[in-house]
């Protein structure tokens, strides 16, 4: 397994237009992360899986986003209506059960949305 | 809801000496803190964690230092190099379900 993959890697869309990205987390991996991150910034939570389950949700993530993981494997962010300032990075983190010590987030390479 | 700062943008050091890079966090209940190092075009790769019950750990060149009672935590890379050179995270999260990150340090070490 080569790690968290995710696609595609960018996107260039019209104000308006729907888009989906989709991420593929380490194969044992039960927990899974979107972040947004824009220039200068660090990753911005947006939402968290345990399994098929969305635990957390960000109040960042409007009606406009919507996040699922139907099979508890990978998972699709859409976005719907785009506008201008969802312009940005979108990353996938995935993590291992349990909290050992040793346990952290393992980060895709980011889906770069440009939205014109 | 700026929960982990990190007030320094960026940080020039020598090689072979010694980078410090610090981080603040307001919320007393993180329990597990991480570094990341990120280069352009990259996801951020993981370097190093400490859960809030240590007040120190060390991988190789790198030592976190966490002191809670100053909600503070700090990244020492001894001796740094230039492949160091990129932009390092720090993160807190309670319970794995939630993560905040700082807006990040861009650390630049000159031969």
């Amino acid at each position: 397994d080569t790690g968290v993959s995710q696609n595609p890697r960018h996107k260039i869309t019209k104000r308006g237009q729907n888009v989906t990205f989709r991420c593929d987390p380490i194969s044992e991996h039960n927990r899974l992360y979107w972040y947004r991150q824009t220039l200068g910034q660090g990753p911005e939570f947006l939402t968290y899986f345990q399994n098929e389950a969305q635990l957390e949700k960000s109040r960042l993530l409007s009606d406009r986003f919507s996040a699922e993981r139907p099979k508890g494997s990978f998972s699709t962010l859409e976005i719907q209506r785009t506008e201008q300032g969802d312009s940005a990075m979108y990353l996938c983190a995935s993590s291992p059960p349990g909290l050992a010590d040793t346990d952290t987030q393992y980060f895709g390479p980011g889906t770069r949305l440009t939205v014109l | 809801d700026q929960q982990v700062k990190q007030n320094s943008p960026s940080l020039s050091v020598q090689e072979g000496r010694i980078s410090i890079l610090n981080c603040d966090y307001t919320n007393s209940m993180f329990d597990y803190f991480l570094w990341y190092k990120k280069y352009p075009a990259e996801g951020p790769t993981f370097l190093i964690s400490i859960s809030s019950i240590k007040d120190k750990n060390e991988d190789g060149r790198f030592t976190v230092f966490l002191n809670k009672s100053a909600k503070h935590l700090s990244l020492h890379i001894v001796p740094s190099q230039p492949g160091d050179s990129a932009v390092y995270f720090c993160a807190a999260s309670t319970g794995f379900n939630k993560f905040y990150f700082g807006s990040g340090t861009k650390l630049n070490v000159k031969p």
